[in-house]
């Protein structure tokens, strides 16, 4: 069985500060790990997704993420917001033959 | 990268009747495709698999006879909500697997989604 937690159902930032948004996973097997982005009444936009190889993964739009197996992590960060990353994000969790299980989601808000 | 589209982005129903949204995968043959239900301010949950040729698969709790699953072609999918009432109204995003590049989960497209209301 596999499982996603996102601490923090909403984040706020100032602009040009750091954002962090927090991902953990359980998976049986080994997971993919991947980070969605949602604008209002869109659909999703895939920001980075870790498979295998090196644990830092770098996206989209200046974000990055660290799979960490130790701590079952997958934090997104981005070192400065932008009033344009105001939107949803989600964390989703597979592996080879499972299907997507995503987290609740975290609203993130750029403050000017 | 691979194109997902769905069919309408929204629509507005009456309680009762029943609409259709359709799936498509642009630029490659998707021999299966899944369909996501995502309630208001709430994360995206898998309601069925769709093979082509086969029977969709559905989760626990989706009721397969309200919610009509056709993946009759390798690059259209169907998802018909029959009987519509207020509490059908959802985001209902589509995504499809290219199986050229293997069967991992990273070979899954996601759609940009139709919001459905049903008055």
């Amino acid at each position: 069985a596999q499982s996603v937690t996102q601490l923090g159902s909403h984040v706020s930032v100032s602009e040009g500060a750091l954002v962090l948004l927090r991902c953990n996973y359980s998976s049986s097997v080994p997971p993919y790990l991947f980070w969605y982005v949602q604008y209002p009444n869109q659909g999703l936009q895939l920001l980075l997704k870790y498979t295998t190889g090196a644990t830092l993964v770098k996206g989209i739009n200046g974000f990055e993420a660290e799979f960490k197996k130790s701590e079952t992590s997958f934090h997104l960060t981005k070192p400065s917001a932008h009033m344009s990353d105001a939107a949803e994000y989600f964390c989703a969790v597979s592996g080879y033959g499972q299907n997507f299980v995503f987290g609740p989601g975290t609203r993130l808000s750029v403050l000017p | 990268g691979a194109v997902v589209s769905q069919h309408p982005s929204r629509v507005i129903c009456k309680s009762g009747t029943s609409v259709k949204i359709e799936c498509r995968s642009l630029d490659f043959q998707a021999t299966t495709m899944f369909w996501y239900r995502q309630f208001p301010k709430k994360s995206l949950m898998l309601m069925a698999t769709s093979n082509e040729g086969s029977k969709a698969t559905y989760e626990q709790g989706v009721e397969k006879d309200k919610f009509l699953i056709n993946h009759a072609s390798l690059t259209l999918s169907t998802l018909t909500v029959t009987s519509a009432h207020p509490e059908d109204s959802s985001f209902y995003i589509c995504s499809a697997r290219d199986p050229k590049l293997g069967q991992g989960p990273d070979t899954q497209y996601f759609g940009p989604g139709t919001r459905l209301t049903v008055l």
